[in-house]
């Protein structure tokens, strides 16, 4: 059984501060990592992928990767109350033909 | 460039009808994923094809629902006979095949909210 674990929250920052997003994973052979952001009621929308050990930015997000450790996290600098959304960690299995399976979410409230 | 359109965006339907989701994904796009969406269960795989063929449909939790991909702009999940445990939001969801491991980006259609009454 291929599993995504997040802890669901919700977590909460102030404004201004960093929010870190964990993630770990059960299959070793994975190589493709996602984030997904998810707006109450809206659909899921891709903001960060990695695949190789170490650090990966991007404005104010920074995804890290150790697969050593089947580990992902997601930093979110400079947090502000836009970002107040679920999180969604994803992995991809199968290699090129296979499918992400999700996490259940993390839920991220920025306090102004 | 159009998103992934799925329709209806809203139904609600009583017990024992059938019900028919529809999905029409990216052009270009060879891969197409149906997922559901439920507060206790986060957000599952149904099924998924590539180049209209279904690849594993292991998700699909009975035989109450099947999909079918009959081409390349089209696809369809229907559940007959609804329960009311079907009520979630069901994604459609659609990537391009990359021919390396680094893998690939899937893009969500904005879902469709089904209630089972």
């Amino acid at each position: 059984q291929k599993e995504v674990e997040q802890n669901s929250g919700p977590l909460s920052v102030p404004e201004g501060a960093i929010a870190s997003l964990n993630c770990t994973y059960s299959d070793r052979v994975s190589q493709s990592f996602f984030w997904y952001r998810q707006y109450s009621g809206k659909s899921p929308e891709l903001i960060m992928s990695i695949y190789s050990n170490g650090d990966k930015e991007d404005g104010r997000f920074t995804a890290q990767l150790n697969k050593a450790s089947q580990y992902v996290s997601l930093l979110i600098r400079d947090s502000q109350p836009s970002d107040s959304a679920t999180y969604l960690c994803a992995v991809k299995y199968g290699g090129s033909q296979g499918n992400l399976i999700f996490g259940k979410g993390t839920k991220l409230s920025v306090k102004p | 460039d159009a998103g992934v359109i799925q329709s209806p965006r809203h139904e609600v339907t009583e017990m024992g009808q059938e019900v028919t989701l529809r999905c029409k994904p990216i052009s270009g796009h060879n891969s197409l994923f149906w997922y559901r969406q439920t507060m206790m269960r986060g957000l599952e795989l149904l099924i998924y094809f590539n180049n209209n063929v279904p690849i594993d449909d292991s998700g699909m939790p009975e035989d109450r629902f099947s999909a079918k991909m009959p081409n390349a702009s089209f696809s369809t999940l229907k559940i007959q006979p609804s329960e009311p445990r079907d009520s979630a939001v069901y994604f459609c969801a659609s990537s391009s095949r990359i021919d390396r491991a680094s893998g690939n980006t899937i893009y969500f259609g904005e879902g469709s909210w089904l209630t089972v009454v």
